[in-house]
C-alpha cells in the first residue's frame, strides 16, 4: 500500500484557517486521497475525498497537486471544535479489497 | 439513529477469556471493517467483508475470528484474551469497497484485558 507523511502535530488559531499538508510520494494512478479526523475518544469522521480534481464540501477544502504527490486539507475557519487528529490515506479504487493504511496523522491543536 | 453502532461501548475482562463485540450499520452500505486502535493511536486494519464475503484478513492472530450473519452485521469474537489486546476496536461499512467511497466508523469499543 502507498503511505502517507504527515506532520506529528500543528496549530492554529480560531477563526483562521488551517492548511494540513500531506505527502504521498508513492501513489498510484487508482488511488483516491481520504481524509479523516478522530476527535477525542471517538470513531474517526470522514471529511473529503478526492482523485485529482480540488473538491470542495461544507467542513473543508482538498487541494491536490498536479502530480498528486501531495495535497492538503482546508479547514477555512478554524473552530474549538476542529481540534483533532487529522489522518490522510490512499484507498486504491480498483481494488476489491479496499482497505487502506492509516498513519500516524497530524494533531491539530486550536488556541482560543 | 446511529449509522454504525457497536455494543458493548467498554468491555473489562480478564485474561483468557473468550469475548464478542457485536456491529450494526443501518446505511445499507456492502462493505464492513474492523479496526483496532493501540495505545499510541495507530489504526489498523484487521478484517473486511462485502456482501457477508471475508475479503480482507490481515495478519491477525486466529484467536480473533469475524462473522458477517449479514451485511449489516458484522461481529468480532476473541478466544483466550491477553494483555496484549488491550485497544479500542472501531467498526466501519462503507458503500462498496474501493476508493470512491468513504468510511462511516462506529464509536468504538474499549476492551481492557487485566
Amino acid at each position: 500500500d502507498a503511505k502517507t507523511t504527515q506532520p506529528n502535530s500543528m496549530e492554529s488559531n480560531e477563526e483562521e484557517p488551517v492548511h494540513l499538508p500531506c505527502n504521498h510520494s508513492t501513489i498510484s494512478g487508482t488511488d483516491y486521497i481520504h481524509w479523516y479526523r478522530q476527535l477525542p475518544s471517538q470513531g474517526p469522521e470522514y471529511v473529503i475525498h478526492g482523485l485529482t480534481s480540488n473538491v470542495n464540501n461544507r467542513m473543508a477544502s482538498l487541494a491536490i497537486a498536479e502530480d498528486r504527490k501531495s495535497s492538503t486539507l482546508i479547514l477555512h475557519r478554524a473552530t474549538l471544535r476542529d481540534a483533532a487528529v487529522y489522518y490522510c490515506i490512499l484507498r486504491d479504487y480498483n481494488t476489491n479489497a479496499g482497505k487502506s493504511t492509516f498513519g500516524d496523522g497530524t494533531t491539530l491543536t486550536v488556541k482560543p | 439513529d446511529t449509522a454504525v453502532s457497536q455494543t458493548p461501548k467498554y468491555l473489562v475482562t480478564q485474561m483468557g477469556n473468550d469475548k464478542s463485540i457485536k456491529c450494526e450499520q443501518n446505511l445499507g452500505h456492502d462493505t464492513m471493517y474492523w479496526y483496532k486502535q493501540d495505545s499510541k493511536k495507530f489504526l489498523k486494519i484487521m478484517f473486511s467483508y462485502n456482501n457477508k464475503e471475508l475479503i480482507i484478513n490481515e495478519t491477525v492472530p486466529n484467536r480473533f475470528s469475524p462473522k458477517s450473519p449479514d451485511k449489516a452485521h458484522l461481529n468480532l469474537h476473541i478466544n483466550s484474551l491477553e494483555l496484549g489486546d488491550s485497544a479500542v476496536y472501531f467498526c466501519a461499512s462503507s458503500r462498496r469497497t474501493g476508493g470512491t467511497y468513504g468510511y462511516t466508523f462506529g464509536s468504538g469499543t474499549r476492551l481492557t484485558v487485566v
